[in-house]
């Protein structure tokens, strides 16, 4: 089993609010993902968690704030977000170092995201 | 530094007719590599990848990819083009840092198949 799931499916957002996206994996994976990706683009690497414990930031603005409460959930918070920020969220899992550098990320379905 | 380049944005074919999607890469490094799926409003799903081994690797829904180092490609090939097979794919190479699994992405192929 791969499965990476993500909700909420669709969000729909203000400026002024606050909101989460979550993700979950049961396949054992030590390291997760958050991704942004635009329409017609590749996926942007944002956070990197790796044994609960983020390693990249890949210079985010601090609107977004990562989360892993543990090693199955990773959420996203979102807060005072921009209409720039409109994209699609993906989540990946992976094995984690142990695999070494055949490891291998997996994705969810990720969020579509709107900020009105 | 590793990237990829894919070569053609947009390719198009007619069902039955061999699917080609072009990906160069540069490494410093042996390189790892992987291919990408990405149906209309949906993630990602890996099709195959390239770690070490046998440098034709097999994947799913019939698509296949060989490792050429002479030629540094790792082009996806599938001999007969479904319907079902329209999506942007996206070939991407693992990081140089052992430390951590960053995926470079390539700008991505968008697939048309014609009736």
């Amino acid at each position: 089993d791969t499965e990476v799931t993500q909700t909420p499916k669709h969000l729909v957002m203000g400026m002024t609010n606050k909101k989460s996206l979550k993700c979950e994996q049961h396949m054992g994976h030590r390291a997760m993902y958050w991704y942004k990706q635009k329409a017609k683009k590749p996926p942007e690497l944002m956070f990197v968690y790796s044994y609960e414990k983020l390693s990249i930031n890949e210079s985010v603005p601090s609107r977004f704030s990562p989360e892993c409460p543990n090693s199955s959930l990773l959420n996203l918070h979102l807060h005072a977000l921009q209409p720039e920020d409109s994209a699609l969220y993906l989540c990946a899992s992976s094995q984690g170092r142990a695999r070494g550098l055949a490891d291998t990320q997996y994705f969810g379905p990720g969020t579509r995201l709107t900020v009105l | 530094a590793q990237s990829v380049t894919q070569l053609g944005s947009h390719v198009s074919v007619s069902e039955g007719a061999l699917v080609l999607l072009r990906c160069n890469y540069s490494s410093s490094v042996p390189p790892y590599l992987f291919w990408y799926v990405q149906y209309p409003n949906q993630g990602l799903q890996l099709l195959l990848k390239y770690t070490t081994g046998a440098t034709l690797v097999k994947g799913i829904n019939g698509f296949e990819a060989e490792f050429k180092k002479s030629e540094t490609s790792f082009h996806l090939t599938k001999p007969s083009a479904h319907m079902s097979d329209a999506a942007e794919y996206f070939c991407a190479v693992r990081g140089q840092s052992r430390a951590t699994n960053k995926l470079i992405f390539g700008t991505g192929t968008l697939l048309a198949v014609q009736p």
